[in-house]
């Protein structure tokens, strides 16, 4: 079965900190999708970005960037020059299964950050 | 705005009530997904359909169905509502039921209130 887990229920750090959020998996399959969506206090849940497992090349996209490690199935997410506007819970989700097939995803338990003034 | 749109936003019943949520994918998805968001369960998955036809279920209680129309629509349909049925209820959808390039965008979500 696929599990996903957020350690940090809630971060707090000041504007301008860098910030880290961690997100490690469980799978039997070789070929997963892992995904992190950032859910803000109005309360949709907004898809960041998706990272392919045979893909591990890191990706930055202005101020986010996702380090993704096979060898720790860890998939983890920094926040650089953190602002105030990125105070959300944020998830981290897998989803297994051979092509073709229903991609339902499993998500982890979600970490709230709170960046303050 | 992801382009997946859900009714109504906010809705109140009772206990013993039957409600139905309505849900449109973007413009040229054909798989809808249903997921549940409640402070002890989190983020669970319900069900998803394909083109019309179920593809997957996932944690959907028997009082719960779902269709999905012709105009790829899709509804879920909570009946014999209990307190513990309050919640928030995303619908999602993507291109096509799993494939290299598939993601799943979201809708606003209802949130369903039962006193």
């Amino acid at each position: 079965a696929q599990k996903v887990t957020q350690a940090q229920t809630e971060i707090s750090v000041v504007e301008k900190e860098d910030v880290t959020l961690d997100c490690v998996y469980e799978t039997r399959d070789t070929t997963y999708y892992l995904f992190w969506y950032k859910q803000p206090p109005s309360g949709e849940l907004v898809f960041l970005i998706r990272r392919n497992s045979f893909d591990e090349q890191n990706e930055i996209s202005g101020r986010y960037s996702w380090n993704f490690q096979k060898s720790t199935s860890s998939f983890n997410f920094t926040i650089t020059a953190s602002q105030v506007v990125d105070s959300a819970v944020y998830f981290c989700a897998l989803s297994e299964g051979t092509s073709g097939s229903a991609r339902q995803l499993t998500f982890g338990s979600g970490t709230q950050l709170t960046v303050l003034p | 705005d992801s382009g997946v749109t859900q009714t109504p936003k906010h809705l109140i019943t009772a206990t013993g009530q039957r409600v139905t949520l309505r849900c449109s994918p973007r413009s040229g998805d054909l798989s809808v997904y249903w997921y549940q968001q409640s402070l002890d369960q989190g983020l669970q998955f319900l069900i998803q359909y394909y083109n019309g036809e179920e593809r997957a279920k996932g944690n959907i209680l028997e009082r719960f169905s779902a269709q999905q129309f012709p105009d790829l629509h899709s509804e879920l349909n909570l009946s014999s509502l209990e307190l513990g049925d309050s919640a928030l209820y995303f619908c999602a959808s993507s291109v096509a039921a799993g494939g290299n390039l598939d993601t799943q965008y979201f809708g606003p979500g209802t949130r369903l209130t039962v006193l």
